[in-house]
């Protein structure tokens, strides 16, 4: 079993939609949980970086942490065409640096 | 945020040539940096962990004389691919920072 999971898509919505996008993880020494957006042939560019159980917004974003669970999501609202990347969620151990990559989500947000 | 460069971003080689990729942390001090590979279609796979001053430490199933690593200063970490071979071909990406992680643009290797 992969320390963590994510439904690797694609994900096909219309312009404006909402976007929600998961991990679960299995390993609860994981403490600091991100969202990456990665465009094609570009490196991950960070979106969210949260280390509590709950919600954090920004902007049209909203990363949620729910340790209890394991499971954290990445929401995007009024979706747009340039939001069409791939979205990786990562995390990492408290003390550590290097982190554990999910598959990534491949989404594409339609005119 | 922080700003991590890589060089080149695109290189073509032949078979059983030896490839340097660098990466600098332009507005700060990196101690550590990592490398990471990435195949088509597939997640960031974690190749090892560059320490300045010291050894590197390789993930399980990386060669470590295969893929050599320096980091001979705060700024900068070079990864060389020695006597690529096509299976060697994939998307290299460094990362770098205390807590967030910010990732350089990426080098694609493509070896013929």
């Amino acid at each position: 079993q992969k320390e963590v999971e994510q439904d690797p898509g694609p994900l096909s919505v219309p312009e404006g939609a909402i976007v929600s996008l998961n991990c679960t993880y299995s390993n609860s020494a994981f403490q600091y949980f991100m969202w990456y957006r990665q465009y094609s042939r570009k490196g991950p560019e960070l979106l969210m970086y949260t280390y509590s159980s709950g919600n954090k917004e920004d902007g049209r974003f909203t990363a949620q942490v729910d340790k209890s669970s394991k499971y954290i999501s990445l929401f995007i609202r009024d979706s747009q065409p340039s939001d069409s990347a791939t979205y990786l969620c990562a995390m990492t151990k408290s003390g550590a640096n290097n982190l554990f990559f999910g598959t990534g989500t491949r989404l594409t947000v339609i005119p | 945020g922080a700003v991590v460069s890589q060089h080149p971003s695109w290189v073509i080689c032949k078979s059983g040539t030896s490839v340097k990729i660098e990466c600098r942390s332009l507005d700060f001090q990196a101690t550590t940096m990592f490398w990471y590979r990435q195949f088509p279609k597939q997640s960031l796979m974690l190749m090892a962990t560059s320490n300045e001053g010291s050894k590197a430490t390789y993930e399980q199933g990386v060669e470590k004389d295969k893929f050599l690593i320096n980091h001979a200063s705060l700024t900068l970490s070079t990864l060389t691919v020695t006597s690529a071979h096509p299976e060697d071909s994939s998307f290299y990406i460094c990362s770098a920072g205390t807590g967030e992680q910010f990732f350089g643009p990426g080098t694609r290797l493509t070896v013929l």
